[in-house]
């Protein structure tokens, strides 16, 4: 079964609205960490947001918030006030247990290419 | 901002040839990973090292692959006698609570 799930392989948004990118995740563990990276045209790999398992809020950097349902076991990022140079890839990603100061792999989601228009 | 380095960016070789990927991770960082993904596939994880030896890999990671922390700064993954399929770019992550990636090497196997 897949651990990291993004149902839309491609979106599209218009310049300055908001869009929401979709992640969905299974596990068991009770302690896990869910992560979001933009990969642009260029192929780097770009950290955007964390959300820890147990982290009472969601988190939020700048543009980008992540729209954590525990019980849905879903990690949406919503990128407000699209910009062009927010078209890229996008990946969900989770790490398992750890925490402290273990830290394990991350499995990877499908990944979603989003298309801002001006 | 700290951020993880990797050489080359690009890298041709031919088929049965040996490859060092290097990287030089986040300094403060004890965990080090590589990843591949290959062309318009999802990251796949390779291996990670904690404390100057492996603490996991997977399937992909077989007896052609290796790591190596040489010295206290660089992070290398070497890939022995390269096939075609091994065409990928390879990516080296580096981790505390959160996790960080080079720019990743493109590696061409013809």
């Amino acid at each position: 079964a897949q651990k990291i799930t993004q149902t839309q392989p491609g979106m599209f948004v218009q310049e300055k609205e908001a869009v929401t990118l979709d992640c969905t995740y299974d596990t068991s563990d009770p302690s896990y960490g869910l992560f979001w990276y933009k990969q642009p045209s260029s192929g780097e790999m770009i950290f955007l947001i964390y959300q820890g398992s147990y982290d009472q809020q969601n988190a939020t950097e700048g543009r980008y918030s992540l729209n954590f349902q525990k019980a849905r076991k879903s990690a949406n990022l919503v990128i407000s006030a699209s910009q062009l140079g927010d078209s890229a890839m996008y990946f969900c990603a989770m790490r398992e247990g750890g925490g402290g100061t273990s830290y394990g792999k991350l499995t990877f989601g499908q990944g979603t290419i989003l298309t801002v228009h001006p | 901002e700290p951020e993880v380095t990797q050489t080359p960016s690009h890298q041709v070789t031919q088929m049965g040839q040996e490859v060092i990927l290097r990287c030089v991770p986040i300094s403060n960082h004890l965990y080090f990973y590589w990843y591949r993904q290959i062309l318009g596939q999802k990251v796949e994880f390779l291996v990670s090292f904690y404390n100057n030896e492996i603490s996991e890999k997977s399937e992909i990671f077989d007896d052609q692959f290796s790591v190596e922390r040489p010295d206290g700064s660089n992070f290398t993954l070497k890939i022995r006698s390269t096939k075609l399929e091994d065409s990928a770019m390879y990516f080296c992550a580096s981790s505390d609570a959160l996790a960080f990636f080079g720019q990743g090497t493109r590696l061409t196997v013809v």
